[in-house]
């Protein structure tokens, strides 16, 4: 059975300093990994995927994530935090042997303060 | 997302009544997904379709039903609503596997 883990409920960093929200994974075959945003009272939002390729993916908002197959993680990843960037971050695979739904990590609280 | 609506956004109501929640999208997505919020638990998929009147259960099933009649209309109900089932509601939609789903903006439901 295919499974994500986002080891941290909440992370707080600085304005200006560089940040990660950590995902790892468990899936049978070839992942397909997705990053998503949550603000209040709103639904999800897609940041960026990893389907195949070059293992370093850019998203929106200047969101990046690298896909570690060997540790099994697809960390996201922000040069320079933003107060706007301060939401509810979820982690998301899906295995395609396995079949296609989509399971969600339990999320991670980004707080960056000014 | 500008192209799925869901209705009502807000609901509350008693234990033991049957409560229908509505996903509409201009999208024309095939697949479309029902989940809940819950605090620690992520997003759990409760019900999903494939195609008009194609559906299938997710991991947390028990106590609702779902019914596609149309590509763009997926209904959520519970027969018979619990305190259990409060939660935040989400619908989604995919055009293809490999591509994101999209969500939108929720139900926030309470049932007393």
């Amino acid at each position: 059975a295919q499974s994500v883990a986002q080891p941290e409920d909440q992370v707080n960093v600085a304005e200006g300093n560089p940040l990660t929200v950590k995902c790892t994974y468990s899936v049978s075959g070839n992942p397909y990994l997705f990053w998503y945003v949550q603000y209040p009272n709103r639904g999800l939002q897609f940041l960026l995927k990893y389907i195949t390729g070059d293992n370093l993916v850019k998203g929106s908002y200047g969101f990046e994530a690298e896909f570690n197959k060997s540790q099994t993680s697809f960390h996201l990843k922000k040069p320079s935090a933003l107060v706007s960037d301060s939401a509810l971050y979820f982690c998301a695979v899906r295995d395609p042997i396995a079949g296609n739904m989509l399971t969600f990590g339990g999320g991670t609280r980004l707080m960056v303060k000014p | 997302d500008a192209g799925i609506t869901q209705s009502p956004r807000h609901k509350v109501t008693e234990t033991g009544t049957p409560v229908t929640l509505r996903c509409h999208q201009t999208e024309n997505h095939r697949y479309m997904y029902w989940y809940r919020q819950d605090p620690g638990h992520g997003l759990r998929l409760i019900h999903y379709s494939y195609g008009v009147k194609d559906t299938d259960k997710g991991e947390v099933s028990d106590g609702y039903s779902v019914s596609r009649s149309k590509t763009e209309d997926f209904l959520l109900t519970l027969e018979s609503a619990t305190s259990s089932q409060t939660s935040v509601y989400f619908c989604a939609t995919l055009d293809s596997y490999n591509q994101p789903q999209h969500f939108g903006d929720g139900t926030r439901l309470s049932i007393l």
